[in-house]
């Protein structure tokens, strides 16, 4: 079972900052936060993941909580491009439990 | 580089019949995951593979489904006979190290109907 917690839908204004949060208030200190997301007809797409400090790369900004138990994925100037379904998805950082567990995700519309 | 490649994108089968799908992974790549979303679920890992050797195959469904990966190189799943429920997009992944922590890359998925 997923260990995250997302809102099921978001809508966002093109030009605007879409963020997008995730509660994960079980997450054990040895696991990462990522954030995945599908573009309609396409597989999952990586796009960022923190463990403690927030981060920022060329596709957004994750900023998570000082307890780690929730976090904020930002787009900064949303686009109708970033219309998808995002997963925020907690894994160990060690060679346990490799695998993704993928929850339901938040899909998130970005409009004109 | 080119990306994690799948084939076919879609394949539509009769109940029954056998399909086989295959991933070729990023150039180097020694981990090749295997995912599937089935109809109205989430994503499901399915297993893992390090280069020829099954590391982690605890998600596959049942002894229809076949996963190998001769060589090191492409894999293929197999499901055989396929049943209604097999329904759904199968993604393929890789990743170069074993714990990914920079994230794994995923193909375009092959979209499974059987009828």
């Amino acid at each position: 079972d997923a260990k995250t917690t997302q809102p099921t839908s978001m809508d966002c204004a093109e030009g605007r900052a879409a963020n997008l949060p995730c509660n994960h208030s079980t997450i054990s200190g040895n696991e990462y936060v990522y954030w995945y997301r599908q573009i309609h007809s396409q597989g999952p797409q990586y796009i960022i993941h923190g463990l403690k400090n927030n981060e920022t790369n060329e596709m957004a900004s994750l900023i998570i909580t000082e307890d780690r138990k929730s976090s904020t994925l930002i787009l900064p100037h949303a686009t109708l491009r970033d219309t998808a379904v995002y997963y925020c998805i907690v894994r160990p950082s060690n060679n346990a439990g490799n695998m993704l567990t993928f929850g339901g995700g938040t899909r998130l519309m970005v409009k004109p | 580089e080119a990306g994690v490649t799948q084939f076919p994108s879609h394949s539509v089968i009769e109940k029954g019949q056998t399909v086989t799908l295959r991933c070729d992974p990023i150039s180097g790549h020694d981990n090749l995951y295997w995912y599937r979303r089935v109809m109205g679920k989430e994503i499901k890992f399915l297993l893992h593979f390090v280069k020829e050797s099954k590391q982690d195959e605890s998600g596959m469904p049942n002894n229809r489904f076949l996963a190998e990966r001769t060589g090191g190189t492409y894999s293929t799943l197999k499901v055989q006979p396929a049943e209604l429920e097999d329904s759904g997009v199968y993604f393929c992944a890789s990743s170069q190290d074993l714990q990914a922590v920079e994230g794994y890359t995923f193909g375009s998925g092959t979209r499974l109907t059987v009828v």
